[in-house]
């Protein structure tokens, strides 16, 4: 099925921590997924991508994982910072020929100063 | 660069009035515009995808007789939510790619909050 959010999961952290966000996403198939950061009112900024044929991307401060077997998308952000703190979603493709994506249903991540 | 701007970034009107929203790749041209609507606290739901030149592709549950939209040109794709109630009030966003491959970035615009009253 595809993901719905009803509530935002809520990650607090300490500037400078790693953070950890996790996503489930819905579909064996899909094979491409995106994580995405979205400030208050704004439209969704692409932070990393991952291919269903790799378990791990680096990135500048962040890195995605990806477990096939469980369905299961990761991001580690590598030193926290206040400006980090937005929700961030996870979105799979959907694999039917053409783009279409499923985004997951968001974690909001705060940093304290 | 790829930046979509959507236009306007928040409107108020009243039940029954028709609203449209438009949506512009401003450096490049999108073959490929995708709307989403967004409610508080929730996630992106897709709503269509529009080729440029083709009708829209709605996704199951959304009515293209409400929800009109329009990709007439490659940098512009408007979205017209006809007959406006209180339960369309929403985020609407906007995004576009250059291609249709699996792994074509979207670039998203900024949204439209729109608010029926």
């Amino acid at each position: 099925g595809e993901s719905v959010g009803l509530h935002l999961p809520t990650l607090s952290v300490q500037e400078g921590d790693n953070s950890i966000i996790n996503c489930a996403y819905s579909n064996s198939a899909s094979d491409y997924f995106i994580w995405y950061k979205q400030e208050s009112g704004k439209g969704p900024q692409f932070i990393i991508d991952i291919r269903s044929n790799m378990d791990k991307r680096q990135g500048q401060r962040v890195t995605v994982l990806l477990n096939k077997t469980v369905k299961h998308l990761s991001l580690q952000i590598a030193a926290t910072q206040p400006g980090d703190s937005a929700v961030y979603f996870c979105a799979e493709n959907m694999n039917t020929g053409f783009q279409k994506l499923v985004f997951g249903t968001g974690t909001r991540l705060l940093v304290s100063p | 660069g790829a930046v979509v701007s959507q236009h306007p970034s928040w409107v108020i009107c009243k039940s029954g009035t028709s609203v449209k929203i438009e949506c512009r790749s401003l450096d490049f041209q999108a073959t490929t515009m995708f709307w989403y609507r967004q409610f508080p606290k929730q996630s992106l739901m897709l709503m269509a995808t529009s080729n440029e030149g083709s009708k829209a592709t709605y996704e199951q549950g959304v009515e293209k007789d409400k929800f009109l939209i329009n990709h007439a040109s490659l940098t512009l794709s408007t979205l017209t939510v006809t007959s406006a109630h209180p339960e369309d009030s929403s985020f609407y966003i906007c995004s576009a790619t250059t291609g249709t491959a699996f792994n074509q970035p979207q670039h998203f615009g900024d949204g439209t909050r729109l608010s029926i009253l």
